[in-house]
């Protein structure tokens, strides 16, 4: 079975400051790996994805995550936080069969002026 | 572009009183999603077509239905509303496979009075 855990449902970072949102996944196989961003009231859009290729990922607005087979993970992170990152970020991880996500809790970025 | 519309995107019905959120895509995908997110909360699978082939949550209540009459369009309906139901409502779009992320449209937030 699949799943993603994002520890920390809400962070806080200064502008200008390092960006940096857990996630682990369980799978019994070779995972494949997204992180989504929703801001208030829009659908969810994909900031990057990892499919077994480079285990760094870069993706859009900045970000990017490293897949760590032996710790299990697959964290998001950014240098320098713009005010605009502030949203809600969801980790997923695909099934094994068929075309389901496993969606993680989700973790709420503030970020302070 | 190509791209996944919900209509409306503010909802709001009367409880008890059938209503239908509307979904359609320009991208040709062959899989079609439905989730319920509440406040706060991840995004939970209701059901998904592939291609014309309806599949159903095991604990979708059986309130809620679908309709996919073509490869753009796909229909939620709910047939007797409760104040529970209120919620953002998201369509998204795949093609077939694990390697393949989720489009999102935006979102219908239906509120029920």
């Amino acid at each position: 079975a699949q799943s993603v855990t994002q520890l920390g449902s809400h962070v806080s970072v200064s502008e200008g400051a390092l960006v940096l949102l857990r996630c682990n996944y369980s799978s019994s196989v070779p995972p494949y790996l997204f992180w989504y961003v929703q801001y208030p009231n829009q659908g969810l859009q994909l900031l990057l994805k990892y499919t077994s290729a480079a285990t760094l990922v870069k993706g859009i607005n900045g970000f990017e995550a490293e897949f760590k087979k032996s710790e299990t993970s697959f964290h998001l992170t950014k240098p320098s936080a713009h005010m605009s990152d502030a949203a809600e970020y969801f980790c997923a991880v695909s099934a094994n069969t068929g075309n389901q996500f496993y969606f993680g809790t989700g973790t709420s970025l503030t970020v302070i002026p | 572009d190509a791209m996944v519309i919900q209509n409306p995107r503010y909802q709001v019905t009367q409880f008890g009183k059938p209503v239908t959120l509307s979904c359609s895509q320009t991208l040709n995908h062959n899989v079609m999603y439905w989730y319920q997110q509440k406040s706060s909360q991840a995004p939970k699978l209701l059901f998904h077509y592939y291609d014309k082939d309806f599949n159903n949550e095991a604990d979708t209540p059986d309130n809620f239905q679908s309709r996919r009459p073509n490869t753009s369009f796909c229909f939620l309906d709910i047939r007797s509303p409760g104040l529970g139901d209120a919620a953002m409502y998201l369509c998204a779009t795949s093609r077939t496979g694990r390697y393949y992320g989720y489009t999102f449209g935006s979102g219908t937030r239906l509120t029920v009075v």
